[in-house]
């Protein structure tokens, strides 16, 4: 079966740190730009970041760089997004995404995503 | 970066109804970038249409996509019970933005 899975959402407090991973099966993991993808409770979907198939390039939104972290084990099948000085905006369901072909793409797979909650 | 503006904001509507959406972009939408999603409660987004109209793998007929530039609009030619939910257009011209949904309820 084609999947993406999400893990490692929790709860922390503001300033904590939390790493997310994605384990892709049934894809090839290595030929796709991948990315995350956030929606805050009862929000609608905002981009957070993505990475190139060799794990070189990276781009973030504005509201994450200096803070979050995205990288990739394509021996693994693995997506990861590490999270530092986290906040409360920060609180959403965090999805991995496939992307379609290119660096910015349609979102073409998706996991059932992992919920993050900063709170005190 | 790109605004996406979606209208109505809910739509509401019976079984075997039409359906039309709307996007509007803050600025022209470069080759057609534009995607349409559905989402349900509990549920992770399904990509729907890319490419402004093309349908992706699986989608029904009566998912259309259509529009250039700033304005496009997603068409539910008829709408099927399982087609009410939440639905979002996303642009990715540039860094990926995404509208702030329309929901399509049972009126």
């Amino acid at each position: 079966e084609v999947q993406l899975v999400e893990s490692g959402g929790g709860l922390v407090q503001p300033g904590g740190s939390l790493r997310l991973s994605c384990v892709a099966s049934g894809l090839t993991f290595s030929n796709y730009w991948m990315s995350w993808v956030r929606q805050a409770p009862g929000k609608g979907l905002e981009w957070v970041a993505n990475i190139k198939q060799d794990g070189i390039e990276k781009y973030y939104v504005d509201s994450v760089k200096g803070r979050f972290t995205i990288s990739r084990d394509n021996a693994k099948n693995s997506l990861y997004l590490q999270m530092n000085s986290l906040r409360a905006e920060d609180t959403a369901v965090y999805y991995c995404a496939r992307t379609q072909y290119l660096r910015y793409d349609a979102f073409n797979m998706w996991g059932q995503g992992t919920m993050v909650t900063v709170s005190s | 970066e790109i605004v996406l503006t979606q209208s109505p904001g809910t739509l509401s509507l019976s079984p075997g109804e039409r359906a039309a959406l709307s996007c509007r972009a803050s600025q022209s939408v470069r080759n057609n970038y534009l995607a349409w999603y559905q989402q349900k409660p509990g549920q992770a987004p399904r990509l729907l249409i890319f490419g402004a109209s093309s349908r992706s793998t699986g989608i029904p007929d009566r998912f259309s996509g259509s529009g250039s530039g700033t304005d496009f609009t997603l068409t539910i030619s008829r709408l099927e019970p399982e087609d009410f939910a939440v639905y979002y257009c996303q642009q990715y011209d540039s860094s990926p933005t995404f509208g702030q949904g329309t929901k399509v309820e049972i009126k």
